[in-house]
């Protein structure tokens, strides 16, 4: 069974602050892909990045960073200088099927001006 | 291209009632998926679908009826709402071929068990 784990229940930090938040993945599986998707006040989901289990390159999208880390079955999302409209809920998510995920329960950002 | 949408947005039932929440794609896409999302946790899935005249249950089913009868509509079925199912449900769809992962989520619908 898969299962993600974002430990990480609220954080809160004040604008121009960097953030990291967490999430660590189980699965049997050697072929998968990673997601982070954020969730803004309005409801949406917003799909930021996806990642397969082969490539564990770092990745860097504007103030965006994340952290694929495969020894540790981690997959970190870091947001830099941070700002007010990144306040939001974020999931990340874990895919050995198309079409079913396993999502992590969320990590409720505010950002404070 | 309308990308998933859903039908309706707002949902207010009473225990016991029926009710079909509308869910599709223009995108041509295989594979379709509803989850469902509670109060502080993340999504789950209910049921899923590989192509029309398949469908298979995921995570949490119980309580949900689906058939895809097309590759456009994937309708997810409440056959007698009760409290527990008070949820946010998303609609999901994505490509069996070039990139088979990347899924696209519809707006949501916010079902309401009285």
């Amino acid at each position: 069974a898969q299962k993600v784990t974002q430990a990480q229940t609220e954080i809160s930090v004040v604008e121009k602050e960097d953030v990291t938040l967490d999430c660590v993945y189980e699965t049997r599986d050697t072929t998968y892909y990673l997601f982070w998707y954020k969730q803004p006040p309005s409801g949406e989901l917003v799909f930021l990045i996806r990642r397969n289990s082969f490539d564990e390159q770092n990745e860097i999208s504007g103030r965006y960073s994340w952290n694929f880390q495969k020894s540790t079955s981690s997959f970190n999302f870091t947001i830099t200088a941070s700002q007010v409209v990144d306040s939001a809920v974020y999931f990340c998510a874990l895919d050995t099927n198309a079409g079913k995920s396993t999502f992590g329960d969320g990590t409720t950002l505010t950002v404070k001006p | 291209n309308a990308g998933v949408t859903q039908t309706p947005k707002f949902q207010v039932l009473k225990t016991g009632q029926s009710m079909t929440l509308q869910c599709a794609q223009d995108m041509n896409h295989e594979y379709m998926s509803w989850y469902r999302q509670d109060p502080g946790m993340g999504l789950r899935l209910i049921h899923y679908s590989v192509g029309a005249g398949i469908t298979d249950q995921g995570e949490v089913p119980n309580g949900y009826n689906v058939s895809r009868s097309t590759t456009e509509d994937f309708p997810l079925r409440l056959l007698s709402a009760a409290p527990s199912q008070t949820s946010v449900y998303f609609c999901a769809s994505s490509d069996g071929g070039r990139s088979p992962y990347e899924q696209y989520f519809g707006p949501g619908t916010r079902l309401t068990v009285t």
